[in-house]
């Protein structure tokens, strides 16, 4: 089992705002993952990366950036935060199955409002 | 039309009923598949993994992928109002390990 840490848990903040959602992971595990959720609605995934200095934009495009500098810290910035950034923030990261592929272990979520 | 459809309940079952839930997909390449658990203002937490067609049973849980169908399962036998949560269907075509996940099931087990 894979223990990630998010910080905050809770963000509210105004528009305009520069914030940084951190992410870490104790496991050592290469690939890592930010994702997004909203009420009712599938994660969707934002960011991954299969390593140090390596990112790459995911499925839904995001006007967030992410870096990778160390193995286990996967921080994503808003540069800029407005209301349609309001939502709930994942990060995960995987290890191998033995089946063939790699499972997503979850942090615990930041839940950001932008007012 | 999504890749992966699941039925958002919520489902209400009485304690110790068995819960079944499924989820629908409609790239047939996808050959892993996972099911998640997800309790309110939580991340998802995996439940069980299984990979091409078959039955995979842990406890009181037991999924199924009836791939021919385009077809998952979970089953919960026994359930607890501690089972009340949102299971999220997830899967995958490669060994790279990028989920498409379904919208999830709210459960709601009373006592």
């Amino acid at each position: 089992e894979a223990d990630i840490y998010q910080t905050p848990r809770y963000l509210v903040i105004g528009t305009g705002k520069k914030i940084t959602l951190e992410c870490s992971q104790t496991m050592g595990h290469d690939k890592m993952y930010w994702y997004q959720q909203d009420p009712g609605m599938e994660l969707h995934l934002i960011h991954y990366s299969y390593g140090v200095n390596s990112t790459e934009k995911g499925d839904l495009s995001s006007e967030s950036t992410v870096s990778r500098i160390r193995t286990e810290h996967f921080p994503l910035t808003l540069e800029s935060a407005r209301p349609s950034h309001t939502s709930q923030y994942l990060c995960a990261s995987s290890a191998p199955t033995g089946l063939g592929t790699d499972t997503q272990y979850f942090g615990p979520g930041t839940r950001l409002t932008v007012l | 039309q999504k890749e992966v459809e699941q039925d958002p309940g919520p489902l209400s079952v009485p304690e110790g009923a068995i819960v079944s839930l499924n989820c629908t997909y409609s790239n047939s390449a996808f050959q892993y598949f996972m099911w998640y658990r997800q309790y309110s203002r939580k991340g998802p937490e995996l439940l069980m993994y299984t990979y091409s067609s078959g039955n995979k049973e842990d406890g009181r849980f037991t999924a199924q992928v009836d791939k021919s169908s385009k077809y998952i399962s979970l089953f919960i036998r026994d359930s607890q109002p501690s089972d009340s949560a949102t299971y999220l269907c997830a899967m995958t075509t490669d060994s790279w390990g990028k989920l498409q996940f379904g919208a999830g099931t709210q459960v709601v087990v009373t006592p």
